[in-house]
């Protein structure tokens, strides 16, 4: 397999667009996440997936932000609009169902807000 | 690439040395504790964790040490390669596994 795949890889953009994220997570793993890692912060959970249902999105910072996984091998996150404050590395991971604590995960999206 | 520039601690050791990763936690809580290894460019990569009933547990190459009392968990490496080279973050899992809480990270450097 490939591993978890996002696109794309570097995203530069200005404060007001819309910026959407891709991952593809390995088949057959039923949770999929989405990290955000800053400086600031580290690495934070934003939102995570079980069967394609969001279950917990506690850590989405705000509304501009959301989340979709319309089916098992696809999933974006979406910002709109973006401000600089949103410049990070965003990483999705996936993980099957019985391996518990082993999360996998993609090479992430450097986004810069200009 | 895809990875942070964090400040962050730096632990450097000469190649074929033993390493020693140090972490505190805060909740006594947690069910599960993990080490991740992140390499420049790449995202974070698990490597072992041990559950909170247990002090200790070994894979290949690697052992985690955790002490309850003092809320303390370690990464022991042995034998240090250059490919060890990595940012390294322990994480915490309360109420299942999928909401994991990752601590700052320390960065190895090995040199040879």
């Amino acid at each position: 397999d490939a591993g978890v795949i996002q696109s794309p890889r570097h995203e530069v953009t200005e404060m007001g667009q819309e910026v959407t994220l891709r991952c593809k997570p390995i088949s057959g793993h039923d949770y999929l996440f989405w990290y955000r890692q800053t400086m600031m912060r580290g690495l934070e959970l934003l939102i995570y997936f079980n069967n394609n249902v969001p279950i917990d999105d506690s850590g989405m910072p705000e509304d501009r932000f959301s989340a979709k996984m319309p089916n098992a091998s696809f999933s974006t996150l979406k910002i709109q609009p973006s401000e600089p404050r949103d410049s990070a590395v965003y990483f999705c991971a996936s993980r099957q169902g019985a391996a518990k604590n082993i999360q996998y995960f993609g090479a992430g999206t450097r986004l810069s807000v200009l | 690439g895809e990875s942070v520039g964090l400040h962050l601690p730096t632990l450097s050791v000469q190649e074929g040395d033993n390493s020693i990763i140090n972490c505190a936690y805060s909740n006594s809580a947690s069910d599960y504790f993990i080490w991740y290894k992140q390499e420049s460019g790449k995202g974070p990569q698990f490597i072992i964790d041990i559950r909170s009933n247990m002090d200790k547990r070994q894979g290949q190459r690697v052992t985690v040490l955790l002490n309850k009392t003092v809320k303390h968990l370690s990464l022991q490496i042995a034998a240090t390669q250059p490919g060890d080279s990595a940012v390294y973050f322990c994480a915490e899992s309360t109420g299942g596994y999928n909401k994991l809480i990752f601590g700052a990270g320390t960065r190895l450097a090995v040199h040879p």
